[in-house]
């Protein structure tokens, strides 16, 4: 089933560590993005890449970085998690014209302690 | 500054109608989009708007008026499975989107 995946589907994190969370999608989207949804707030964007070897920033950049190798993946990295970081992490991709809509990912649930 | 306002919470009863507003002011306007989210979930896409109007889709429909700033999201003979979060969003002169934090819609029996 063609689509976007996401893993982990959780995760506790001690603060300072490392994680990246994965996002695969077999649709061959150009555009692919991060969000991180926080109760109260809408969807912030965290990075972008409109094609593979191209990203850019987001609303919300700090702590966090990306990677475009292919058209598939597009793993978003914590260098070192701090608790502010505790959200909902969604992954999307989109066609390249304007009106396409954005397909999510599951989401990952991500706590920082 | 970009701006997204939606109603934060709304309740109807099951089998009525509920229109939920969505009022933008963004930096140009490229369409907007309504998307669906059930508590845990992923956002779904619902509609499209980038001209003036209404488009129906079955039980739902949205209409856009640029001029205004404003859309809405019309759900008619609702159901259960209706209750949840409905999202707004606004592709701006840079094609980035803009996201209303959501109006969470309870439906009562």
């Amino acid at each position: 089933i063609a689509g976007i995946t996401q893993a982990p589907t959780s995760q506790i994190l001690a603060a300072g560590r490392r994680m990246t969370l994965r996002c695969t999608q077999d649709m061959r989207h150009n555009a692919m993005y991060w969000y991180r949804q926080d109760l109260g707030l809408g969807l912030r964007l965290i990075h972008y890449s409109n094609t593979a070897g191209t990203t850019g920033k987001g609303e919300v950049p700090d702590g966090y970085s990306v990677s475009r190798a292919n058209t598939d993946d597009f793993p978003l990295t914590l260098a070192s998690a701090v608790p502010s970081q505790t959200s909902v992490y969604f992954c999307a991709s989109s066609d390249s014209t304007g009106g396409s809509p954005l397909h999510f990912g599951n989401g990952t649930r991500l706590t920082v302690t | 500054g970009q701006n997204i306002d939606q109603p934060t919470e709304m309740t109807a009863t099951e089998g009525a109608i509920v229109q939920i507003n969505c009022t933008y002011q963004t930096s140009g306007f490229n369409g907007l989009f309504w998307y669906q989210q059930h508590a845990g979930e992923a956002p779904t896409f619902l509609s499209y708007n980038v001209l003036d109007g209404l488009e129906e889709k079955g039980r739902f429909s949205s209409f856009l008026s640029r001029s205004k700033g404003y859309s809405y999201l019309l759900l008619k003979e609702l159901q259960m499975k209706d209750s949840a979060s409905y999202l707004c969003a606004v592709r701006d002169s840079n094609y980035q989107l803009i996201w209303g934090a959501g109006t969470k819609l309870i439906i009562k029996p």
